[in-house]
Formats: structure tokens, C-alpha cells, sequence
């Protein structure tokens, strides 16, 4: 059984780096094919897509955050972490984790994390 | 970057009706479109991926459809769970979602 669980401050001040950490069990981040990526969603608000972290250590970003985000992998914690440098209270939003298989399902992210609340506040 | 329109933003509809719900994509996505729905204070659930192939688990009532720009998510005969906010999601380029769709109870 595959489960992901997000990790982190629930408040940071503008201006702040953001850190969350990913943990994950059911699968290996060695594996031909797999990835573990952030979305977020604002209060209300639509999904956004953040984050990608394959097997073999290729990273993909949106291209409207990749100045601030960072993506790495510890496969021998099996954990995913997510950096996010200047924070603004836009940035106010649910934070989640996902996986994914690219081979088998083309990105898409079949098994999500709860997800984490994080305000920015000061 | 793709943009994702969804439409409509909302509908309200009855338990055991059909409902179907359209994403159009900006350019030329081929099968790449995941489908997600999400009840309120949950994570989303993949439903359909590349464009119509039932994730496992997923009941039967739903089935999707489309290539290239248009896709549609259907759902044959409305549950009291279906009553959520379904987002589509291209994997052709960078990853993009649409605005969401909100199936509110008639």
C-alpha cells in the first residue's frame, strides 16, 4: 500500500524559505519510472501544479516558480523535499505530495498525501 | 505554458443523472488529460488518465473521452459522493490543471 504524508510549518513570515518534507512508504524512488510531485491549492482556489522528482533524479518545474522552488529526493529516508525561497501571503495554500508512474500513467498522480496548511503571515 | 479550460464552472444536477463535463486545452495535448475529483476538505482521487483509462478502483459510471483538444469527463448516473469539484490535468508539457467544475446537489 502506497502512502504519503506531508511535513512542515503550518506558518512562516513573508520573505521566508519554505521547507516541507515529503515521507512516503509502498514504493521505492529508485524505481524505472517513478516520481513524486507537489501541487498546492489556495483557499478556494484550483489546483496548482509545482514540482516533479523522477527516479533517475530528472526535475521538473513550473515555469512560474522555478526561480523559488527546489525539489530533492533522500531515497534512503524515502522522502521528497520541497523548497520554496520568498514567501509572500499568496503563497497561502494547502500543500500536497503526490505519485506518480510515467511509464504507466503519463504524470498523472494516483496516490496523494493528505496535504499540509501553510500560512504566510507576519 | 498549456491552459486548461474547464466548463461549465458549476452545474447542479440530481442523484442518478447523467453529467458531463468539458476541458479544452490551448493547444494540441494528444491523450495527455487526467481527470480528479475532489470532495471538500480531501485530497484529490485520479479518476481517468490518459484521457479516457479508468484508474483502478474507480467505479464504471465514470468514462472519459477526447485527443488532441477536447476531452469530457462523464459520469452516467450521479452518486451522492460524485457531489465535488473535478479538475482536469494535461501531462503533455509542464503540468497544468483546469479551473475546476463544482457538481452541486439540485
Amino acid at each position: 500500500q502506497i502512502t504519503l504524508k506531508e511535513s512542515g510549518p503550518t506558518l512562516v513570515k513573508p520573505t521566508q524559505t519554505l521547507t516541507l518534507t515529503c515521507s512516503f512508504s509502498g514504493f521505492s524512488l529508485t524505481a524505472s519510472g517513478v516520481g513524486v510531485g507537489w501541487i498546492r491549492q489556495p483557499p478556494g482556489k484550483a489546483l496548482e501544479w509545482l514540482a516533479l522528482i523522477y527516479w533517475d533524479d530528472a526535475k521538473r518545474y513550473s515555469p512560474s516558480l522555478q526561480n523559488r522552488v527546489t525539489i530533492t529526493k533522500d531515497t534512503s529516508k524515502n522522502q521528497v523535499v520541497l523548497t520554496m525561497t520568498n514567501m509572500d501571503p499568496v503563497d497561502t495554500a494547502t500543500y500536497y505530495c503526490a505519485h506518480t508512474v510515467v511509464t504507466a500513467m503519463l504524470d498523472a498522480f494516483d496516490i496523494w498525501g493528505q496535504g499540509t496548511k501553510v500560512t504566510v503571515s507576519s | 505554458d498549456i491552459q486548461m479550460t474547464q466548463s461549465p464552472s458549476s452545474l447542479s444536477a440530481s442523484v442518478g443523472d447523467r453529467v458531463t463535463i468539458t476541458c479544452r486545452a490551448s493547444r494540441n495535448i494528444n491523450y495527455y488529460l487526467n481527470w480528479y475529483r475532489q470532495k471538500p476538505g480531501s485530497a484529490p482521487k485520479l479518476l481517468i488518465y490518459a484521457a479516457s483509462s479508468l484508474q483502478s478502483g474507480v467505479p464504471s459510471r465514470f468514462s472519459g473521452s477526447g485527443s488532441g483538444t477536447d476531452f469530457t469527463l462523464t459520469i452516467s448516473s450521479l452518486q451522492p459522493e460524485d457531489f465535488a469539484t473535478y479538475y482536469c490535468q494535461q501531462s503533455y508539457s509542464t503540468l497544468t490543471f483546469g479551473g475546476g467544475t463544482k457538481v452541486e446537489i439540485k
